[in-house]
């Protein structure tokens, strides 16, 4: 089973500032590698695929980056609607998995 | 535009089963898969398992393997996950999610059913 580690658990920023947030994988998932946004009492919303290709309607802001076991998402800078739970998930290899999260809260 | 509408919220006792339905439409059913999803108070996501919507095929997470079953009905474009002798610990947000076409990237989400397991 693919085990996903995110870094931060919290990240604690003000707005406009930029956020990188990390996810490893325990083996290789190529670039089968999705991001997805949760806001409080909402269901979660995909913002990147396959590690780079954002999702249609989200914002230039957001970019991911990575293959192989190393990932990243950054927000190159934060508006108040991005403090959110993020998540990552792999399709790569059964049984598909969700990495524990990102916070990202106002500082 | 696509839509997935989930069943309302169930109260189940423990060792009991459940089973959530998740109604699309406006697309071709068959053409894309499904994917289950749950979240436990306060916590992250759970993969529970996936469904080809055009074979059936399915493949479920390892941890509920044996008590989870996906299925879907072509003739009226909905999904079901039935979850079988549950605990307290199944209580949770169970969502559906279409895939985007690519095998495996939920895109389309349901708005979720609450299943709360006690005695």
């Amino acid at each position: 089973e693919t085990v996903l580690t995110q870094s931060p658990a919290t990240l604690s920023l003000s707005p406009g500032e930029r956020a990188t947030l990390s996810c490893r994988a325990s083996q290789s998932v190529s670039n089968y590698l999705a991001w997805y946004q949760q806001r409080p009492g909402q269901a979660p919303r995909l913002l990147i695929y396959d590690a780079s290709n954002r999702a249609t309607g989200v914002p230039a802001r957001f970019s991911g980056s990575g293959s192989g076991t190393d990932f990243t998402l950054t927000i190159s800078s934060l508006e108040p609607e991005d403090f959110a739970v993020y998540y990552c998930h792999q399709r790569s290899n059964w049984p598909l998995s969700f990495g524990p999260g990102t916070r990202v809260d106002i500082k | 535009q696509v839509q997935l509408v989930q069943s309302g919220g169930e109260l189940k006792t423990p060792g009991a089963s459940v089973r959530v339905s998740c109604k699309t439409s406006g697309y071709t059913f068959t053409t894309y898969s499904l994917t289950w999803v749950r979240q436990a108070p306060g916590q992250g996501l759970e993969w529970i398992g996936w469904i080809s919507a055009y074979n059936g095929n399915t493949n479920y997470a390892q941890t509920l393997q044996g008590r989870v079953t996906i299925s879907a009905d072509t003739s009226t474009s909905t999904a079901y996950m039935e979850l079988r002798y549950l605990r307290s610990d199944d209580t949770a947000m169970y969502y559906c999610a279409r895939d985007l076409g690519g095998g495996g990237v939920a895109a389309f989400w349901g708005q979720g059913t609450l299943v709360t397991v006690s005695s």
